[in-house]
């Protein structure tokens, strides 16, 4: 099975300031990790993803994230914020194939508010 | 290249009733998930369509139900409504077989009150 914790329901940070949110991952194979943000009234937009390839991922909007899989985290960080980021941010990972296609669903962690402060 | 469109934005029905959502994948996407969001949480995995079958489940009761028609378009039903389903319903479509090849396309959600 696979879960995701997120380690912060809310972080508030600075405009021009770093930004951390903590996600850790549970997976029984080798995982597909996502970060999606989520203004409001708006749907989930992919910031980035790791797909087995380099573990440090560069995503839209000045966001990165690093794939450790010792840690079983997978950390959104950006380093000076804006305060247009300020919106819901998940951490989504995506192992379990369903039957006949290949394809997977997603588990979303509970989410992460980001504020930012002018 | 249009998105994924949802349809209608916003429902308010009543305990008991039955609702149906809409949802108009990607351009060239013949895969549709349904999502559920409630209030202060991550979405849930309802079920995925592809081929104009269902092609997994999450923990949901059989009152949910869907369709996908060969225009890629999806539907989801909801019999029997309870006060719980109050949510915001997202349809996400994708395309590929590898399973590195994910791109999932979210739509804006309907958000359904149930009072």
């Amino acid at each position: 099975a696979q879960s995701v914790t997120q380690l912060d329901s809310h972080v508030s940070v600075s405009e021009g300031t770093p930004v951390l949110l903590r996600c850790n991952y549970s997976s029984s194979y080798s995982p597909s990790l996502f970060w999606y943000v989520q203004h409001p009234n708006k749907g989930l937009q992919l910031l980035l993803k790791y797909t087995s390839a380099a573990t440090l991922v560069k995503g839209i909007n000045g966001f990165e994230a690093e794939f450790k899989k010792s840690e079983t985290s997978f950390h959104l960080t950006k380093p000076s914020a804006h305060m247009s980021d300020a919106a819901e941010y998940f951490c989504v990972v995506s192992d379990q194939s369903l039957a006949g296609t290949g394809r997977r669903a997603l588990t979303f962690g509970s989410g992460t508010r980001l504020q930012v402060q002018p | 290249e249009t998105g994924v469109t949802q349809s209608p934005t916003h429902l308010i029905k009543t305990r008991g009733q039955q609702v149906t959502l809409r949802c108009s994948s990607q351009s060239g996407h013949n895969t549709v998930s349904w999502y559920q969001q409630a209030l202060g949480q991550g979405p849930q995995f309802i079920f995925q369509y592809y081929r104009e079958e269902e092609n997994g489940r999450g923990n949901f009761p059989p009152r949910f139900s869907g369709l996908q028609f060969p225009n890629y378009s999806s539907e989801l039903n909801v019999n029997a409504l309870e006060l719980d389903d109050s949510a915001l319903y997202l349809c996400a479509s994708s395309l590929g077989v590898a399973s590195s090849s994910y791109g999932y396309t979210f739509g804006s959600g309907t958000r359904l009150t149930v009072v």
